[in-house]
């Protein structure tokens, strides 16, 4: 099994709609996570850290289940401007090493 | 603040020659982090350092080399390039620890030809 696991897409949603990822991880340990975001060519950016009891930013709710090991990334209203790929990093291993997922792409249409 | 930096955007290498990519970040943070990227695939770490002197291999370290003479400057070093090595590259930093949020530069886009 991936450390982390994402589904890679893409998701084709139209403007105004609502959709959720989810990003499953293998090591029961694992402290940290969070989701990036990363546009076309361009860097990943922090969208939000992802704690135990949820939280939310806008439009963006991020939940962790910890039963399951999968956190998901719900937006609500899309905007044109959400489309990019998102990112599920998980703390890994006895290294203490943060690990990418390779990310879930989004495409908000008109 | 200029947050992380990197240069150069992009490079062509003949397969033999070599380089170095240069990282600065100016947010006083401790981690450093050498990823790279290839297309559909995740960020595989290179190097990383905890600190000024101290650097680490990651999932990849084979054909880059690293130092860390200062808190501000990572650099990488590719030596005898090689296609397999062509690639998008990221330097990132983060404060407090390995798993603390990490702030990534823009990359640097390199072919090896």
């Amino acid at each position: 099994r991936k450390e982390v696991e994402q589904d890679p897409g893409p998701f084709n949603v139209p403007e105004g709609a609502t959709v959720a990822f989810n990003c499953t991880y293998s090591n029961s340990a694992s402290q940290s996570f969070f989701w990036y975001r990363q546009d076309c060519r361009k860097e990943p950016k922090l969208l939000m850290s992802v704690y135990s009891s949820g939280n939310e930013d806008g439009r963006f709710t991020a939940q962790l289940n910890r039963a399951s090991q999968y956190i998901s990334l719900l937006i609500r209203d899309s905007k044109l401007s959400d489309s990019a790929t998102y990112l599920c990093v998980v703390n890994t291993g006895t290294a203490s090493k943060l690990t990418f997922g390779t990310g879930t792409r989004l495409q908000v249409t008109l | 603040n200029a947050g992380v930096t990197q240069t150069p955007k992009f490079r062509i290498l003949k397969i033999g020659q070599s380089m170095t990519l240069q990282c600065t970040q100016d947010m006083n943070h401790n981690y450093m982090y050498w990823y790279r990227q290839d297309p559909g695939m995740g960020l595989k770490l290179i190097y990383y350092s905890v600190g000024a002197g101290i650097t680490d291999k990651g999932e990849v370290p084979n054909g880059y080399n690293v130092s860390r003479s200062t808190t501000e400057d990572f650099p990488l070093r590719l030596e005898l390039a090689a296609p397999s090595q062509t690639s998008v590259y990221f330097c990132a930093s983060s404060y407090i620890s390995r798993t603390d949020t990490q702030y990534f530069g823009p990359g640097t886009r390199l072919t090896v030809l």
